[in-house]
């Protein structure tokens, strides 16, 4: 079974433009979390849905940084405009069941922004 | 809002000592996972606990969870370099549904 796949793996990007990261979940689950990773702030919970509703954004950062997801097999985040210290590797992970299930992770997208 | 601790950041092992990483949370968790990170790759679930003083084993390593259900340790018994990766433990606070907080990993390096 295909797991968690995120694109894109790698992005380089200007200040001020916009980046679109994309998650598919694996099939059957319902729950969808972003985490962003940096080496100074570890390993941080953005937003999760749940049902594809968000049930907690409290992690978003600001207002340059919004996520969606449409359908169960679906979410993106978006940053815009970008800026140096949104650089970090960004993973989806998706669970089956809300509160007590394993979280599978993909291999994540590394943002850097210069 | 909820935190969750782990110590120590770092840890250098030979090859056959034994390793140890600890998970405190600001408050009383309702479950506390583990995950795995190797270096350059996504964190990988090892396991979770929910019962109040549960330990759990596989093959080396140890799980537990305070009888507080407030911290959680991991132990690994005589490491391989195949241990090497960053720990993770993960708590979803009582009361807070979905959310699952990471603490900030614990990077273990063995030396052969």
């Amino acid at each position: 079974d295909a797991g968690v796949i995120q694109s894109p793996r790698h992005e380089v990007t200007e200040m001020g433009q916009e980046v679109t990261l994309r998650c598919k979940p694996i099939s059957g689950h319902n729950s969808l979390f972003w985490y962003r990773q940096t080496m100074m702030r570890g390993l941080e919970l953005l937003i999760y849905f749940n049902n594809n509703v968000p049930i907690d954004d409290s992690g978003m950062p600001e207002d340059r940084f919004s996520a969606k997801m449409p359908n169960a097999s679906f979410s993106t985040l978006k940053i815009q405009p970008s800026e140096p210290r949104d650089s970090a590797v960004y993973f989806c992970a998706s669970s089956l069941g809300h509160a007590t299930g394993e979280l599978f992770f993909g291999e994540g997208s590394r943002l850097t922004v210069l | 809002g909820q935190q969750v601790m782990q110590i120590p950041q770092y840890q250098h092992v030979q090859e056959g000592e034994d390793f140890t990483t600890y998970c405190n949370s600001s408050t009383t968790l309702s479950n506390i996972q583990w995950y795995k990170q190797r270096p350059g790759g996504h964190p990988v679930f090892l396991i979770q606990l929910v019962k109040s003083g549960e330990v759990k084993k596989q093959k080396r390593l140890t799980f537990q969870f305070g009888e507080a259900k407030k911290n959680s340790s991991l132990h690994i018994t005589a490491t391989q370099t195949t241990d090497v990766g960053t720990y993770f433990c993960a708590g979803r606070g009582a009361n807070q549904g979905g959310k699952l907080i990471f603490g900030q990993g614990t990077e273990l390096s063995v030396k052969p």
